[in-house]
């Protein structure tokens, strides 16, 4: 089974500035979707940002840019310019391409609580 | 379009009560799945579908019952509901990810938070 894991329950960042958040994760598979979703307080998981782990290029989403590090089985989110809206839970998921043993639905990590400080 | 509905967003029962939570997605997806959220334990698997007539087991199941005649629809049962229950659950949707359009997102519901006394 796959397992994804968030090592900072909680990050802060001064407005304007850029945070990196951790996420790694384990796997055998060669193929595979990687998520980062982010919860604001009206609790709602909206998508940041994907990645195809057959694409070697990073994901770029407007301030939102992905590390993704596929022998290290690594995938970081950097938000640049950090704004007061993006404090959030931010969390970290794995999708497995293949059907059946629940592997078709998303592993999440524990989450990062991010505080953006004025 | 509406998405992923879920309904109640907010429920208290006491123990031993049941309850169904709905869902329905308007979005012709055959994955549909249960996940429920607790404070430091992210989000996990309850149930899932991958079609109308198929359910199955995700890492969380006990306590819970699905069952999935439409495509369309995806009910959560609580049959005798414990305190341990008490969560926020979330119901998401997707294409199987064996369809090559497939981009792999989730779409989720807005979720119901539940208060088992």
């Amino acid at each position: 089974a796959q397992t994804v894991t968030q090592s900072q329950p909680e990050m802060s960042v001064q407005e304007a500035e850029t945070v990196t958040l951790s996420c790694t994760y384990d796997t055998s598979e060669s193929d595979y979707y990687l998520f980062w979703y982010k919860q604001p307080p009206s609790r709602q998981m909206i998508l940041v940002i994907r990645q195809e782990a057959y694409k070697q290029q990073n994901a770029t989403e407007n301030r939102f840019s992905v590390n993704f590090q596929k022998a290290a089985k690594s995938f970081s989110l950097k938000i640049s310019d950090s704004q007061l809206g993006d404090a959030a839970m931010y969390f970290c998921a794995y999708r497995s391409p293949y059907s059946g043993g629940g592997a078709d639905g998303l592993t999440f990590g524990k989450g990062t609580h991010l505080i953006i400080q004025p | 379009n509406a998405g992923v509905t879920q309904t109640p967003k907010f429920q208290v029962l006491k123990t031993g009560q049941s309850m169904t939570l709905q869902c329905a997605q308007d979005m012709n997806h055959e994955y549909m799945s249960w996940y429920r959220q607790d404070p430091g334990m992210g989000l996990r698997l309850i149930h899932y579908s991958v079609g109308a007539g198929i359910t199955d087991q995700g890492e969380v199941p006990n306590g819970y019952n699905v069952s999935r005649s439409t495509t369309e629809d995806f009910p959560l049962r609580l049959l005798s509901a414990a305190p341990s229950q008490t969560s926020v659950y979330f119901c998401a949707s997707s294409t199987t990810v064996h369809r090559s359009w497939n981009t792999g997102e989730l779409f989720f519901g807005e979720g119901s938070r539940l208060t088992v006394l």
